[in-house]
């Protein structure tokens, strides 16, 4: 399996802008998070689905974060308009729900989003 | 509300030796997933070792052993060894029954040559 694959890489843009981050899972696994890593704040969970359903979003920072899960292999993170303090790693990871008796998470490579 | 801490923002070790970096958690389940995770330069988050808390038996992975200790829910990882590429951040997290995942803020490990 290829891992979780995210793109772009990298991202610079001008704010104000809509941004559009994608996250394909391990294929078979049915948890999804969106995390957002900062020197300041770390690691910050941002949103996380279950069987394409969002469980719980209540790290998504505000109404210009937005997270789609349309089918169990491809999500999308969406913030417009874009800010400067936006401006971050955001990582995308999956996992086998716990009860199917997987339990860690598996990472992409990370977005590293920069918002002039 | 589970949280997770870890103490030492930073830490330092000369190449070769040992040392143990430290995590507790607050919880009030019985059954639940311990990880640490280091993320090096690249960024990459990459899976060191898992403990599941039924488990009385530590878990070890070759240089990386952790000592659990569920009554006084800590959970330190141990790196013996320590090589320049064991240089990283190391992140501890908690997984309960449900789905979600909690990490602590990080130490960032360097290794003196």
């Amino acid at each position: 399996d290829a891992g979780v694959i995210q793109s772009p890489r990298h991202e610079v843009t001008e704010m104000g802008q809509e941004v559009t981050l994608r996250c394909k899972p391990i294929s078979g696994h049915n948890s999804l998070f969106w995390y957002r890593q900062t020197m300041m704040r770390g690691l910050e969970l941002l949103i996380y689905f279950n069987n394409n359903v969002p469980i719980d979003d209540s790290g998504m920072p505000e109404d210009r974060f937005s997270a789609k899960m349309p089918n169990a292999s491809f999500s999308t993170l969406k913030i417009q308009p874009s800010e400067p303090r936006d401006s971050a790693v955001y990582f995308c990871a999956s996992s086998l729900e716990l009860r199917a008796g997987g339990n860690e998470q598996f990472f992409g490579p990370g977005t590293r989003l920069t918002v002039l | 509300a589970q949280t997770v801490t870890q103490s030492q923002p930073e830490m330092s070790v000369q190449e070769a030796e040992t040392v143990t970096l430290s995590c507790t958690y607050d919880t009030s389940e019985s059954d639940y997933y311990l990880f640490w995770y280091k993320q090096p330069p690249s960024r990459q988050m990459i899976l060191v070792i898992r403990q599941e808390a039924y488990k009385q038996q530590n878990a070890t992975e070759n240089r990386f052993s952790v000592n659990f200790q569920k009554a006084a829910k800590s959970f330190s990882l141990k790196i013996s060894d320590s090589q320049l590429g064991d240089a990283a951040m190391y992140f501890c997290a908690y997984r309960r029954a449900g789905n979600q995942f909690y990490f602590g803020t990080g130490t960032s490990l360097t290794v003196i040559p």
